[in-house]
Formats: structure tokens, sequence, C-alpha cells
């Protein structure tokens, strides 16, 4: 099954820019989704197809997708956005289509 | 605006079932495949099933719920079900219900605050 890999975490100090990968075996081919989810939230959808923000979504939030790295990248971060990131691509063709990576906790120092 | 509303989560013993429910609105629900994702504490999202609109008859169960879990929706009511037996310990999770989205590939556009199922002796 495929595998997608995030780091545990990452800091960033506010103002600056956080770069949140997910890493996978030419996962430039693919649509990469991109969930933040906080404390007693549901998760919301930030970035769908590697780079298309949802209404509402900050264009401080943007992604790209390359090779073997997808990467979710947050300008200008504020203490608003620190969350769990979550990666997410849909393998067609098998009966567990659904793949996350383990997320990716953002923490604004 | 649309809204997933979660419910039906509580303690339960190994081995019990739960069924939870989720209410929609906002949305013309029939249209749309639905899914229920999980996230266990100090763990990271999983998804769990997923169910097409009623009549593409595709639904698909996550390796570790198969044979226990149940996915069904009711069009008329708006509303997704999610039959949950032989509960063991490692269900024990935030369940997440969300309206899946399609452009090239399927993702979860909208997703409800969830509901919590416990299980424990």
């Amino acid at each position: 099954s495929y595998v997608l890999t995030q780091p545990p975490s990452v800091s960033v100090a506010p103002g600056k820019t956080a770069s949140i990968t997910c890493g996978g075996n030419n996962i430039g081919t693919k649509a990469v989704h991109w969930y933040q989810l906080k404390p007693g939230q549901g998760p919301v959808l930030v970035i769908s197809s590697n780079r298309d923000r949802p209404s509402g979504i900050p264009e401080r939030i943007s992604g790209s997708n390359s090779g073997s790295t997808a990467t979710l990248t947050i300008s200008r971060v504020e203490a608003g956005d620190e969350a769990d990131y979550f990666c997410q691509v849909w393998e067609s063709g098998t009966d567990q289509p659904w793949v996350f990576g383990g997320g990716t906790k953002l923490t604004v120092l | 605006e649309v809204q997933l509303v979660e419910s039906g989560g509580g303690l339960v013993r190994p081995g019990g079932s739960l069924r939870l429910s989720c209410a929609v609105a906002g949305f013309t629900f029939s249209h749309h495949s639905m899914t229920w994702v999980r996230q266990a504490p100090g763990k990271g999202l999983e998804w769990v099933s997923s169910i097409s609109v009623t009549g593409d008859g595709y639904i698909f169960y996550a390796n570790s719920v198969k044979g226990r879990f149940t996915v069904s929706r009711d069009d008329a009511e708006n509303s997704l079900f999610l039959q949950m037996d032989s509960l063991r310990a490692e269900d024990t999770a935030m369940y997440y219900c969300g309206r899946m989205e399609h452009s090239s590939t399927w993702y979860g556009g909208y997703w409800g605050q969830g509901t919590l199922v416990t299980v424990s002796p």
C-alpha cells in the first residue's frame, strides 16, 4: 500500500514561513490534499489537488507537489495556524483508497 | 451553509455495539458520496469507510474495521450512519463524517465536529 511520510513536528516564529512536507513514491504524479485539525474541531480542507485553495482559506496558505515531495506552505504564520496538518491521496483501483500521512504538529513559537 | 453533525458516540464495553449518525444540511445529500474517518488519542487521521451515492453501489471499508462496521445512508433523512459491532479498545477515537468531493481524485471537502467513541471495560 502507498505510504505518505510527514515530519512529526514543525516549529516557526510568528510572521515567518512554515513548510510542511509530505513524502511519497512519485507523489508528484498524484493529487495531494491537505487538512488542518485543531483540538475540539473537525478537519478543515486547506488545499485540494496540490494547490487549490477552498473558499475562505487565506492566500497565505499554498501547496506544491513535485518529484517525491508535496509541500504545504504557510506564510506570515499566525498563532491561529497552530494545528495538526495531514496530507492525503486517493489510491484508485484499490479497496483501501484513502491514504493519510501521519500528520505534522505545527507549533507557533 | 454546509453542516454535518455527528452523534451516537459514547462509552461501550469491548465486544459491544454503537451506531453513529451524521445529520447533514445545506446541500443535496443524495448527490454526494460520504465518508467516515477517525482519530485515536495521540494518533493521526485514519480512514474508516466510504459510501457512494445511492445507485452507484460503492462501499469501502478499512481493513481494520472490515466485517465489524457497516456504513449506510438514508437520503430521505439526509443522514449517514456507521453501525459498529464487536468493538475493540483500538476503536477508541473521535469519529468524523465528511462530504466527499471529486476533482481528478477524491477528497473530503466538508467535515463535522466529531463524536467520541470510547471502548473500555
